[in-house]
């Protein structure tokens, strides 16, 4: 069973800071992961969509990295801004199965 | 080009009520996911079609869940009766296909009082 943890559980930096969210899942017989921002009282935007056989996508301030081999996916957010604030969450299908969600990172940017 | 859309946004109701939510998913999109999400964790898959048909419901609570996708467009999902632990967000997303990049709707908010 696919299992998803997200790293930290909250953050909250000042404004203009780079900054790493980390996501791991236990089964790595996956064929893409996806990263979803969600802001209070809404639903899901997807953010970035990262094919197993890619290593890495990029869009705007957002990079996000795939390691299939280690279980592992960080997103990189450069400069960090305050409309960044919101929870970000990573998901992962598998081969018959459905989107497995970790439970979060919830970030503060400070102005 | 229109995204998920769901309603209602909000629903309040007593326990023991029946209540209803619909969700309209992308134009072209085969797969469509209902998800429940309770405050501070991730959503939680309840029910998964691939056009009509439901091809994973093993996490929705027969008893007093149901939902159809009647002609593989619009689906409903429908609790009968209500508890007060049903309170949470309820997400629609669609995807062309099983797997592929996933689309939210806004949820409905459901408060079961």
């Amino acid at each position: 069973k696919q299992e998803v943890t997200q790293i930290p559980a909250a953050l909250s930096v000042p404004e203009g800071e780079n900054l790493v969210l980390n996501c791991s899942f236990t089964d790595s017989a996956i064929y893409n992961l996806q990263w979803f921002r969600q802001d209070p009282g809404k639903g899901l935007t997807s953010l970035l969509l990262i094919q197993s056989s890619q290593r890495e996508q990029t869009s705007g301030r957002l990079n996000a990295s795939l390691d299939k081999s280690s279980g592992r996916s960080t997103l990189y957010i450069a400069a960090s801004q305050p409309g960044d604030s919101a929870t970000y969450l990573c998901a992962v299908p598998n081969y018959g199965q459905n989107f497995v969600f970790g439970p979060g990172t919830r970030l503060s940017v400070l102005p | 080009e229109a995204g998920v859309v769901q309603s209602p946004r909000y629903k309040i109701i007593e326990k023991k009520q029946p209540v209803a939510f619909w969700c309209n998913p992308i134009s072209g999109h085969n797969t469509l996911y209902w998800y429940l999400q309770n405050l501070g964790q991730g959503p939680e898959l309840l029910i998964r079609y691939e056009n009509e048909e439901a091809v994973d419901d093993s996490q929705l609570p027969k008893d007093r869940f149901s939902a159809e996708r009647l002609k593989g467009v619009d689906s409903t999902l429908k609790i009968q009766p209500a508890e007060l632990g049903d309170s949470a967000v309820y997400l629609c997303a669609s995807s062309q296909r099983q797997g592929l990049e996933a689309f939210f709707g806004q949820g409905t908010r459901l408060t079961v009082v």
